[in-house]
Parts: structure tokens; sequence; C-alpha cells
């Protein structure tokens, strides 16, 4: 089935600094959104991409949706200690009829901010 | 409600047991997800309604899974002789339409089968 490759596992950083991580894909995705979990919640809807070389931005994210449909990064920029969690890409493709929103999802990548 | 709310949020239950987790979307929502997240994983799709229809099961693992939304709202999750691979935490997503992809999630169940 269609795997989402999402990297850095996990990353450590210092606040203030910038982050980024990217998914990617062996598959065409026509949309790319992107999600953070905090401990003990469900994951929460950061961005949304739907056109290929789409440049988002919800605050201090930033995220792409890659020309060739199979690849998107999320930049967070002067990170904060609230930036903590796990942050997942997820990929809907519309194929075999799943035009309904079902969604893949990469393996997250968890951040931590020392302040 | 405001959200998608999830009950319970915990559960024991002894391997064999029936167990029955229970997902209230947010009001108005056509389409309903259930996706399964095992320990240090992303959540992996398991089933899809529009409204009452079942259009998509084929993330249920067994026929030890079943699902159902009789009345296009409330959805129920049922786990039949549960096993400690089911062990993991149940999320339910809803979203506006069908063509709408920006799915809501709610907290979660996390089983644990002992």
């Amino acid at each position: 089935g269609q795997q989402l490759n999402q990297s850095p596992q996990s990353m450590f950083i210092q606040e203030g600094e910038d982050v980024s991580m990217n998914c990617t894909s062996s598959s065409i995705f026509n949309t790319w959104l992107w999600y953070k979990q905090d401990p003990g919640e469900g994951p929460v809807l950061l961005i949304a991409l739907y056109k290929a070389g789409e440049l988002t931005s919800n605050g201090r994210l930033t995220a792409q949706f890659g020309i060739t449909r199979k690849d998107s990064f999320l930049n967070i920029s002067a990170s904060i200690p609230s930036d903590v969690g796990i942050y997942f890409c997820a990929g809907q493709s519309g194929a075999g009829g799943t035009s309904y929103g079902k969604l893949t999802f990469g393996q997250g990548t968890i951040l931590t901010v020392h302040p | 409600g405001a959200g998608v709310s999830q009950s319970p949020r915990y559960k024991v239950a002894k391997r064999g047991q029936d167990v029955a987790l229970r997902c209230d979307p947010i009001s108005g929502h056509v389409s309903l997800f259930w996706y399964q997240q095992a320990l240090g994983q992303g959540p992996e799709f398991l089933t899809y309604f529009q409204n009452e229809a079942q259009l998509d099961k084929s993330g249920l693992p067994s026929d030890r899974f079943f699902a159902e939304r009789p009345e296009g709202s409330v959805s129920t999750l049922k786990i039949q002789r549960t096993q400690q691979e089911d062990s993991a935490v149940y999320l339910c997503a809803s979203s506006l339409h069908r063509l709408n992809t920006e799915a809501f999630f709610g907290q979660g169940t996390r089983l644990t089968v002992v």
C-alpha cells in the first residue's frame, strides 16, 4: 500500500531556532496535510495544501506541496516551548475512488524544544 | 458539540473480551473515519462512513472488528475477542462533507488488552 516516509524521526532544538521536516512518497497525492499531536490528544490540523507547488503559511508555520506531488515539507520558525509535540504529515490520493478524504500518515517527527 | 468526542478515554480489556468504542462527531459532519494508532506510529485508516453508509472498510484488520453508524451521527467501533495486538489508540475523525479532506480528530480511546 501507499507509504509516507517522514524525516527526521526526532529533533532536539533550542528555543528560537527554526525547524524543518519533510515527507516523501513513492506515489502521488492530491492533498497534503500537516498535523500536530500532543500526548494523550488527537492530531490537530495545522496546514492543508491542495495544489502542487503551493506554499502556505499559518503564523510561524510554512508548508509546501512539492511539484512532483510526491513530497511536502513543514518549516517552523523561531520555535517556542509549546511547539513540542509530534508532527505528522498526511496525504490524500483520491485513487481507487477514495476521494472522500482517506488519509495516509507518516511515522511522525518528535520535536523537543529546550528553553 | 464543539468537537469530536470519544468515549471511553481509556479501556483495559482482558484478552478475549469484547469492547465497544464510541464516537460523537461534530454535528452535521457527513464523513466519519476510524483510525488505529499503534505506539510510536502514525494513525492508520480502518474504515469510513458517509452518513450511515459504510463505504470503505478496507483497513479493518480482521473480522473481529466491526463498525456502525446507524443514524448517520454517532458511531461505534466494536472489537470482538480482543487480542494483545489490538492494544492501540483508536481515533475517530469527522469532516463536513465527502470532498472535504480537513478532518477533525477526537482525543482517542486508548485500548490496552491484558
